[in-house]
């Protein structure tokens, strides 16, 4: 069973650091993309970012670009969102996601963590 | 702001049929990409509910459907029941912005 586990979310102030954690199991990690979505309160879901299976590539939204960065341990089947310079508009639940799918214009989000919640506030 | 369109809301009665509609452009559905949708019960992370157009995952019943023309894509529910109260969203990639696109997100609630 695919299991996707998110921790990290907290209070942080305007222009602090945060790091999300993603851990994995029940699939073979190393062979499949991941991704970051989130939701802002009450909001639409966003992409994020997205990082193929050996984390050669990465890819982000234009409102992240420059400021978050995603990762991966193989070795640990985890994930990681390293997110700075944090801004209000920051504030939402991120969701670890699985890419499922064999082309990178055809992919869908197959299997999703439960979320951690993100709040940006002074 | 997300690229796709979706109505806000959509209602029925129980064992009614409704769609909902994603409306799209040149650059994302109407380029070829394929549509998703996603189905998220309150207070809980979305699940996949049609990947590839109109394919369902193992477990997803079939009064759920998908399709696709030209710059849009609709998701019908058949047989409306009290658990798919719920919102919806479809999702494509989007080649103007090198990335994956959301709808606006549909409520959908059964009378």
């Amino acid at each position: 069973e695919v299991q996707l586990l998110d921790s990290g979310g907290d209070l942080v102030q305007p222009g602090g650091s945060l790091r999300l954690s993603c851990a994995a199991s029940g699939f073979t990690f190393s062979t499949n993309a991941m991704s970051w979505v989130r939701q802002a309160p009450g909001k639409g879901l966003e992409w994020v970012s997205g990082i193929d299976g050996s984390g050669g590539s990465t890819y982000y939204a234009d409102s992240v670009k420059g400021r978050f960065t995603i990762s991966r341990d193989n070795s640990k089947n985890t994930v990681y969102l390293q997110m700075n310079s944090l801004r209000a508009e920051d504030t939402a639940v991120y969701y670890c996601a699985k890419f499922g799918g064999s082309s990178w214009q055809k992919l869908c989000f197959d299997y999703w963590g439960q979320g951690t919640l993100v709040t940006v506030s002074s | 702001q997300s690229v796709l369109t979706q109505p806000p809301s959509v209602s029925g009665a129980p064992g009614q049929r409704v769609t909902i509609s994603c409306t799209g452009s040149s650059s994302n559905i109407g380029a070829g990409y394929d549509v998703h949708w996603y189905q998220q019960l309150p207070g809980i992370a979305p699940k996949l509910l049609i990947y590839g157009n109109n394919n369902r995952p193992s477990g997803v019943p079939d009064r759920f459907s998908g399709s696709k023309s030209g710059t849009s894509a609709s998701l019908a529910i058949t047989g409306l029941q009290a658990e798919d109260e719920a919102d919806y969203y479809c999702q494509s990639y989007d080649s103007s912005l090198s990335g994956y696109v959301f709808g606006t997100g549909t409520k959908v609630t059964v009378l």
